[in-house]
């Protein structure tokens, strides 16, 4: 089955500190994409990244990172100096194809990043 | 201009009611799904919606809920007897072309009391 498991629960850091959030994943298909969305506080949900099954390249944006490790069946996110105004609960997602052949989004549970001043 | 906006942003309506949930895309969008995330909980998959008819639903989208297209812009999920445990959060999402990144509107939040 399909599943993506996202351990951390909740993290919490203090201004400038480095945190990696974790997230693992399990699929049967050969292809497939992994998102990271992030919600703050007033509850919409901001796209991040997409990342296709064959592109194992560590991507950086700022002072965001991501590390896709196929082997491990991992797509790990790094915010480097973090800032107050990233906390917020941070979603790991996996496409599925359906069997309409139609896509949708497997969540994690999410990992509520709290940064001190 | 966002992508996909939601109305309301907050509905309380009374347990036994009909609640119609509104999302607007934008005109090249093909794609539409509803999730679901009940408060402090993942964000669940209730529907996908192409071609005017669905294409996927989850174990939650039972007899009560039903969505449709009306006018080829609102994307509406309609509830017909609100329970209690349909407090949640509802996001609407769109996309284009196949495995791009999914819109999310900035979702309505539903509660029944």
């Amino acid at each position: 089955a399909q599943k993506v498991t996202q351990a951390q629960t909740e993290i919490s850091v203090v201004e400038k500190e480095d945190v990696t959030l974790d997230c693992v994943y399990e699929t049967r298909d050969t292809t497939y994409y992994l998102f990271w969305y992030k919600q703050p506080p007033s509850g919409e949900l901001v796209f991040l990244i997409r990342r296709n099954s064959f592109d194992e390249q560590n991507e950086i944006s700022g002072r965001y990172s991501w590390n896709f490790q196929k082997s491990t069946s991992s797509f790990n996110f790094t915010i480097t100096a973090s800032q107050v105004v990233d906390s917020a609960v941070y979603f790991c997602a996996l496409s599925e194809e359906t069997t309409s052949g139609t896509y949708k989004y497997i969540f994690g549970t999410g990992t509520r990043l709290k940064v001190l001043a | 201009e966002p992508e996909v906006t939601q109305t309301p942003s907050h509905q309380v309506t009374q347990m036994g009611q009909e609640v119609i949930l509104r999302c607007v895309p934008i005109s090249n969008h093909l794609y539409f799904y509803w999730y679901r995330q009940i408060l402090g909980q993942k964000v669940e998959f209730l529907v996908s919606f192409y071609n005017n008819e669905i294409s996927e639903k989850s174990e939650i989208f039972d007899d009560q809920f039903s969505v449709e297209r009306p006018d080829g812009s609102n994307f509406t999920l309609k509830i017909r007897s609100t329970k209690l445990e349909d407090s949640a959060m509802y996001f609407c999402a769109a996309f284009g072309q196949l495995n791009t990144e999914a819109f999310f509107g900035q979702g309505t939040r539903l509660t029944v009391v």
